[in-house]
């Protein structure tokens, strides 16, 4: 099984709303990220989890939270977001991270996204 | 961290070959040069990637200039199936890797 999986695959949330991303993988990555998307931009690194541990936050507001509840699940809790926020979420899992690049071991797996609204 | 530079969008006629080119003047010893690509409404997937040598696989090939501050992505036989955004990146020590804007590549019948 080489399939990341998110869900929802679309979401439309208000701006007091709190809902969550969730994606999952079972390849037995130990290394998972979250990427936000803009319309004809590249995907942007928001989190990289490293063995269910935050090792990277490129300065997400904390209306983003994350969260890696085992080496499979990746979540990210939503509240209080903008308009601006909409967004493709996308998230991607690799069987290393830290370390030389050259391996295959750093190959990110990439799921199908979130497509989320916020009016 | 180090940027890349590509060209916004490419064309190519269908059974032809297409040389995709990513400038990263910036790169360090350490960094490798990956490429994914996105097709519509889905995730980036991995194409390739390198260090110093000439990679091939069943996808494409990727020839790395000697002084590795270009590099060129070279898909043998474009198909309407290879219609997508090509996005070169480098991929350093800590693991961070920084998408470049990517080129669109557009495959004609």
């Amino acid at each position: 099984d080489t399939e990341v999986t998110q869900t929802p695959k679309h979401l439309v949330m208000g701006m007091t709303n709190k809902k969550s991303l969730k994606c999952e993988q079972h390849m037995g990555h130990r290394a998972m990220y979250w990427y936000k998307q803009k319309a004809k931009k590249p995907p942007e690194l928001m989190f990289v989890y490293s063995y269910e541990k935050l090792s990277i936050n490129e300065s997400v507001p904390s209306r983003f939270s994350p969260e890696c509840p085992n080496s499979s699940l990746l979540n990210l809790h939503l509240h209080a977001l903008q308009p601006e926020d909409s967004a493709l979420y996308l998230c991607a899992s690799s069987q290393g991270y830290l370390g030389l690049a050259g391996g295959r071991d750093n190959e990110q797996f990439f799921g199908p996204g979130t497509r989320l609204t916020v009016l | 961290d180090a940027k890349t530079t590509q060209p916004n969008s490419m064309e190519s006629n269908e059974e032809e070959p297409v040389h995709l080119p990513c400038n990263h003047s910036t790169i360090s010893g350490t960094d490798y040069i990956h490429w994914y690509r996105q097709l519509p409404s889905q995730g980036p997937e991995y194409v390739i990637h390198g260090l110093t040598s000439n990679v091939n696989n069943r996808m494409a090939s990727l020839a790395i200039a000697e002084d590795r501050k270009s590099s060129t992505l070279i898909l043998h036989r474009a198909t309407l199936r290879d219609a997508a955004v090509y996005y070169c990146i480098l991929r350093g020590y800590a693991g961070k890797s920084t998408f470049g804007d990517g080129t669109t590549l557009t495959v004609k019948p």
